[in-house]
């Protein structure tokens, strides 16, 4: 593995549904990030994580939890999907959270919710 | 609340200099950044301004005036494979990074 990784690469979801959405980084970052990125709109932050064992709400968090047991791995559930989930969703890392430090991004995991 | 702007899509020859301009009102500022995402991809970040002033790295330049709340992205000797869309994003004063619906840049031969 280089850098960050994502799995799946797209998923077609049924509403109502319970998904989980996995992000690995091996560059041991600290902090790690999730995004989703609609059209017309910048990259709005779901949850993050400034080290391994802490998470936050970011911009827009509601309909999803996060967990970070360990430094590599940040996954995103979907507790129960809806269509307005349908997006691009995005992990990343850096390795601090100030500072010049540029945040890495995963391939991206498109999800469809009908 | 917190808005970045950015033009939505703008046009450019090969070979020309193009700029990319962004403006915001944050709450707080902790620095700016400009990504690259070309289509169907993930971002890459290309610069980083903290202070007032030019970042130059290579054929990519980024200005910052803080107390205009105002950054453009400067692009020199523009190549095909520089077509994509160009994310501005700001940190804010609890070093989340606000965003920008990006710009798409379109290179003509």
């Amino acid at each position: 593995i280089a850098g960050i990784t994502q799995a799946p690469t797209s998923q077609i979801l049924a509403a109502g549904r319970r998904m989980t959405l996995r992000c690995t980084q091996d560059m041991r970052h600290n902090a790690m990030y999730w995004y989703r990125q609609d059209l017309g709109l910048g990259l709005r932050l779901i949850h993050y994580s400034n080290t391994a064992g802490t998470t936050g709400k970011g911009e827009v968090p509601d309909g999803y939890s996060v967990s970070r047991a360990n430094t590599d791995d940040f996954p995103l559930t979907l507790a129960s999907a809806v269509p307005s989930q349908t997006s691009v969703y995005f992990c990343a890392s850096s390795e601090g959270r100030g500072g010049d430090n540029e945040q890495f991004f995963g391939p991206g995991t498109r999800l469809t919710v009908l | 609340g917190q808005n970045i702007d950015q033009p939505t899509e703008m046009t450019a020859t090969e070979g020309a200099i193009v700029q990319i301009n962004c403006t915001y009102q944050t709450s707080g500022f902790n620095g700016l950044f400009w990504y690259q995402q070309h289509a169907g991809e993930a971002p890459t970040f290309l610069s980083y301004n903290v202070l007032d002033g030019l970042e130059e790295k290579g054929r990519f330049s980024s200005f910052l005036s803080r107390s205009k709340g105002y950054s453009y992205l400067l692009l020199k000797e523009l190549q095909m494979k520089d077509s994509a869309s160009y994310l501005c994003a700001v940190r804010d004063s609890n070093y989340q990074l606000i965003w920008g619906a990006g710009t798409k840049l379109i290179i003509k031969p």
